[in-house]
């Protein structure tokens, strides 16, 4: 089962414009972090938030936690069509070192 | 360069092979990941292991094994039974170096035909 589920699914939008995607996720964590993977590529580290940080910023991306709500969100501002790619977001939990990942959302920036 | 190299990157085969794809780190990380991922969807554990010697089953190993003889390969072997063995498999690492992120390989195209 995927513990973490990622929102929306596929989103398109125009250069220029910030995208948010959001993540959810079913038990507690270490941290969190997100990734992209570009088609048929690996997948590239991004940013990472811990349990006890709320808000994290990290030059076009800016990532919030709720643990409350267990879930994340990760903003990239001023996107650019460099930008399309898919972002899964990804939880770190127990001692055991599991890192499993979400469905991902598809980012397609255009000109 | 350090890295993670998988091999090949495109592999056919005919139904009811084995097949096994390499994982090669040079980080000095202890935990290696195999992970499958589908056409558009997400990716899904297959098996990790903390240690060298030591393994355990992700959320859909059946199908599948490895092994960990050292700390730098962690090679996955798809067998017969994985009844849709086609995918993209994509093998990680991590270390306690490197501030909690994992670094993935440029995975493997398997096509059984």
């Amino acid at each position: 089962s995927q513990q973490g589920e990622e929102d929306p699914q596929a989103l398109s939008i125009q250069e220029g414009e910030n995208a948010t995607m959001n993540c959810s996720y079913k038990t507690s964590i270490n941290n969190l972090q997100w990734y992209r993977q570009n088609s048929g590529r690996g997948l590239v580290h991004l940013i990472l938030i811990r349990s006890n940080e709320r808000e994290k910023h990290s030059g076009r991306l800016r990532v919030t936690l709720d643990t409350s709500k267990k879930s994340s969100s990760l903003l990239i501002t001023a996107s650019r069509a460099a930008d399309t790619a898919s972002y899964f977001c990804a939880t770190l939990t127990g001692t055991a070192s599991k890192l499993t990942f979400g469905t991902g959302t598809r980012l397609q920036v255009t000109l | 360069d350090g890295g993670i190299t998988q091999s090949p990157k495109y592999l056919f085969r005919k139904e009811g092979q084995n097949v096994t794809l390499s994982c090669e780190q040079n980080l000095n990380h202890d935990a290696m990941y195999w992970y499958r991922q589908d056409p558009g969807q997400g990716l899904r554990l297959i098996y990790y292991s903390q240690i060298v010697n030591d393994f355990q089953k992700g959320d859909i190993a059946e199908g599948y094994s490895v092994s960990r003889e050292k700390k730098e390969s962690f090679p996955l072997t798809v067998t017969s039974a994985q009844k849709n063995p086609t995918a993209f498999y994509l093998c990680a690492s991590f270390g306690a170096f490197s501030g909690n992120t994992i670094y993935f390989g440029e995975g493997s195209w398997l096509t059984v035909v």
